[in-house]
Parts: structure tokens; sequence; C-alpha cells
């Protein structure tokens, strides 16, 4: 098993705020998603990141894949109580399809 | 288009008793995953299936779990028989390539 670590576990800020988290590996992942849950819900996927070096931007939120495709962080601009939650990161192994997740970092924004 | 549906939604039973939870994935997903959410953790997969055939199994405790996907389409895991340990949230999810998945609500299991 692939193992992920995620920093930090927990995170508590106040709106508009910057933050970024980290998504840590010594495995090469063919691909790397991030994920946000709610309490009572399903992980909703944010993004897959597949390049090495890739950034890709979802409004306010910034993901990066490691060059070396084992590490990736999300960074958040101005973060609003609707970005409260828990975000995994899931790694893919070669077939791109098993997932890998970290004990993800809880997110609370408070206004 | 219809999300990935399970039920039931919440669960309690005894140490010893049996479960079984039912999921309904997005139409033409060929792809149907079960995961295991236990409390302050990340999902940890059980079985993953490709049509109506298992690509991976190897974390599924098989003396006590089981998963079918008849027929291609839904899915049904069992547990039997259950112990405190299995406490915790079932998801199931589904994709159609390998880049995302798209999970249900989940199900919350408490084994007493």
């Amino acid at each position: 098993t692939q193992l992920l670590e995620q920093s930090p576990q927990f995170l508590s800020i106040q709106e508009g705020e910057n933050l970024t988290v980290y998504c840590n590996s010594s495995s090469v992942f063919s691909s790397l998603q991030w994920y946000r849950q709610e309490p009572g819900e399903g992980p909703v996927l944010l993004v897959t990141v597949v390049t090495g070096g890739e950034v890709k931007k979802l409004k306010r939120l910034t993901f990066q894949f490691g060059d070396a495709r084992k590490d990736s962080s999300l960074h958040i601009t101005a973060a609003q109580p609707g970005d409260t939650g828990l975000y995994l990161c899931a790694g893919a192994d070669n077939s791109g399809y098993a997932l890998n997740f970290g004990k993800g970092t809880s997110l609370l924004v408070t206004p | 288009e219809a999300g990935v549906a399970q039920s039931p939604r919440y669960k309690i039973i005894e140490k010893r008793q049996s479960v079984a939870f039912w999921c309904n994935p997005i139409s033409g997903h060929a792809t149907l995953y079960w995961y295991q959410q236990i409390l302050g953790q990340g999902p940890k997969l059980l079985i993953q299936f490709q049509n109506n055939g298992v690509v991976d199994d190897s974390q599924l405790p098989k003396d006590r779990f089981s998963a079918e996907r008849l027929k291609g389409v839904d899915s049904t895991l069992k547990i039997q028989p259950a112990k405190l340990e299995d406490s915790a949230v079932y998801l199931c999810a589904s994709s159609l390539t390998g880049y995302g998945q798209y999970f249900g609500p989940g199900t919350r299991l408490t084994v007493t």
C-alpha cells in the first residue's frame, strides 16, 4: 500500500485568510486526486492532476502536482466559510483506478 | 444525471449480527468501488469491480465480508458476523475513467 501523508491534520482560520495543505508520499503515482468531504456526505472530486509539475486552478483553489509525481499541494486564497470540510488527497496506482487515500486535512473557516 | 445511490443511510446492529448495504452506481459507470471510512481516517478500498468481475479485493476481510455485483450494475456488500471494529461509514463509488470517482452519501454502521 502506498502511504500518503497529509498535513496539517487540522486547520482553523478566519474568513479571508490564505492557506496551503500538503500531501506527501515516497511513492510515485500515475495521478493524484483531491476531494472535499462534508459531514454526513461522501467525498466530492475537486481535481485530478496527472503530469509532474502540473498546476490546476479551480476558482480560489490552486492545485499543484510535484515534479516527481510523489506529492501535491492545495492552496486556497481568501478562504470562505463554505470551504469548510475535510480535504482528502488520493493517489492512483498504475491502473489509474485504485486509489490510496490520505487521512485528510480538516479545515474550519469561521466568519 | 443521478448520482450514486446507497441505502440504508444508517444502521445499528449488535455484534455477531449480519448486515447488508446496497449501492446503485451512476448509469454507464463500469467500475464500482466499496470503501470503509473509520472516523478520523480517509477511505480504505475494500473491493473494486469492473462490470461484474472483481478487480481488487486484497483488503476485504473475506472471513466476514462479501460483495457481489450481479449483472454489472447494482452491488451489495455484506458483513456476517459483524464485530465492534466494523463500526464505520461504508462508501460506494463509481467511475467511468481512471480520472475521478463519484461517491454516494455512505452508510453509517454502528455495531454495539
